[in-house]
């Protein structure tokens, strides 16, 4: 059974650069046909989709933080992170990770807990 | 930019049903799409419900169920309880590689 856990600093300054990892247990980013993904939460509002990192190396981002996102294999294999720069207090949220099935299912299966990340000075 | 729309809100009484909607500013929702629905209790980690336009995912109970209703997709829940009261999201893979998430719908058991 393949988990996520995402880890990383709770709290960002304003126009640093956010720094998170997911670590997969059970399992690899680099095998299987699944798109390995960052959403986030902020406060009251809805889920939004950041981007994913393929098996095949393909990297997908959200067009309204294209300029700002980076995902990449982690230091191992079992590890994916983000990386999102010139943050603002907008920025503040809970940041999901969460393994989505490709073809032919497309759909996102396994979701960490989550982990809030606040942008204050 | 394609945008995905969702009622921001529905209220069922116990015991009703509900259908929730997902649709495109701009263009139809298709069995193309895979459209798949999550739901998100307060302070939990999103959890899937139905992918695949109509296919439960495990251990889901069959009062839940996916369609394609007109030029929408549909989740409809019969039987509402109280433990169905959450943030409800659709989501869709376009034929571009990228995911679109809707706004979400906060359903209200009461």
């Amino acid at each position: 059974q393949v988990q996520l856990q995402e880890s990383g600093p709770g709290l960002v300054k304003p126009s640093e650069t956010l720094s998170l990892t997911c670590t997969v247990s059970g399992g690899s980013v680099t095998t299987g046909s699944y798109h390995w993904n960052w959403i986030r939460k902020p406060p009251g509002k809805g889920l939004e989709w950041i981007g994913y990192l393929s098996y095949s190396g393909t990297i997908k981002y959200n067009p309204s933080l294209n300029s700002r996102v980076t995902i990449s294999v982690g230091t191992s294999q079992s590890q994916f992170s983000l990386r999102l720069s010139s943050v603002t207090a907008a920025d503040t949220a809970v940041y999901y990770c969460a393994r989505a099935s490709g073809f032919p299912v497309y759909a996102f299966e396994v979701w960490g807990q989550g982990t809030m990340v606040t942008v204050s000075s | 930019q394609t945008v995905v729309t969702q009622e921001p809100s529905f209220s069922v009484s116990p015991g009703g049903t509900v259908t929730l909607t997902c649709g495109l500013t701009s263009g139809s929702v298709s069995t193309a799409n895979y459209p798949s629905w999550y739901h998100q209790p307060p302070g939990q980690a999103p959890r899937t419900l139905i992918y695949s336009t109509n296919t439960r995912s495990s251990g889901v109970p069959d009062r839940l169920s996916g369609s394609i209703l007109g030029n929408k997709a549909a989740l409809t829940i019969t039987g509402a309880q109280a433990d169905d009261e959450a943030d409800y999201y659709c989501i869709l893979f376009m034929g571009s590689g990228v995911w679109v998430f809707g706004g979400g719908t906060k359903v209200t058991v009461l």
